[in-house]
């Protein structure tokens, strides 16, 4: 099952909202990456965090890695309708390098 | 577009049966992974390849599932006596460099169906 949970699961909002999802791990992990899945598609990379507290900014999505390096942020200013999506974090944990996905959360935009 | 490829698109098939899909990754890169996605969920690790060597396997994978990457560039994942709690999207991945470096590139999966 999932071992990195993010909330909210399900977030709508008006066009020109801002709209912010958490990623919580249970474990410190290595790096912290984030992708966005359209309906019907499939993830495409967004960002990596790498260093505790770490922040990083594309535009308008601003990306945020804790102090503890077990939780993660993901910001959108006044978002847009081609902002409609999945977004899901992933991290790595250790040695491994084995990916692991995050719930996602939904955004839903209306104009 | 990726430049991952994943073949076939769909799959329907009965419980019982076997099923094979194949993953073409970017031609560089030298990891290779396999997910499981289903509706509402993030995709689920299943195993990892570095060239020809597969490094990691969930313990989810039941000895139902085998994965392959023979020489180290395309890679198949088969499925033996199909259930029906099979059925999902099946994700190819690879990447240039370790996930503590490098990012993902994900094929448009496999949407296999078990009646």
């Amino acid at each position: 099952g999932q071992q990195v949970m993010q909330i909210p699961q399900y977030q709508h909002v008006q066009e020109g909202e801002d709209f912010t999802t958490y990623c919580n791990s249970s474990t410190t992990l290595s790096n912290i990456q984030w992708y966005k899945q359209r309906p019907g598609g499939h993830p495409v990379f967004l960002i990596q965090l790498v260093k505790s507290g770490e922040v990083k900014k594309q535009k308008r999505l601003t990306f945020q890695f804790g102090e503890a390096k077990k939780n993660s942020s993901l910001h959108i200013t006044a978002t847009q309708t081609t902002d409609v999506g999945t977004y899901f974090c992933a991290g790595t944990r250790g040695a491994t390098n084995k990916l692991i996905f995050g719930t996602g959360t939904l955004l839903a935009v209306q104009p | 577009d990726t430049g991952v490829s994943q073949d076939p698109r769909h799959k329907i098939t009965k419980r019982g049966q076997n099923v094979t899909f194949r993953c073409d990754p970017i031609s560089e890169h030298n990891r290779l992974y396999w997910y499981r996605q289903t509706l509402g969920q993030g995709p689920e690790f299943l195993t990892y390849f570095q060239n020809e060597a597969q490094l990691e396997k969930s313990r989810l994978l039941s000895d139902r599932f085998s994965a392959e990457r023979p020489k180290g560039s395309f890679s198949t994942l088969e499925i033996q006596r199909t259930e029906q709690g099979d059925s999902a999207m099946y994700l190819c991945a690879s990447s240039a460099r370790e996930p503590k470096q490098g990012k993902l590139f994900f094929g448009s999966g496999t949407q296999l169906s078990v009646l």
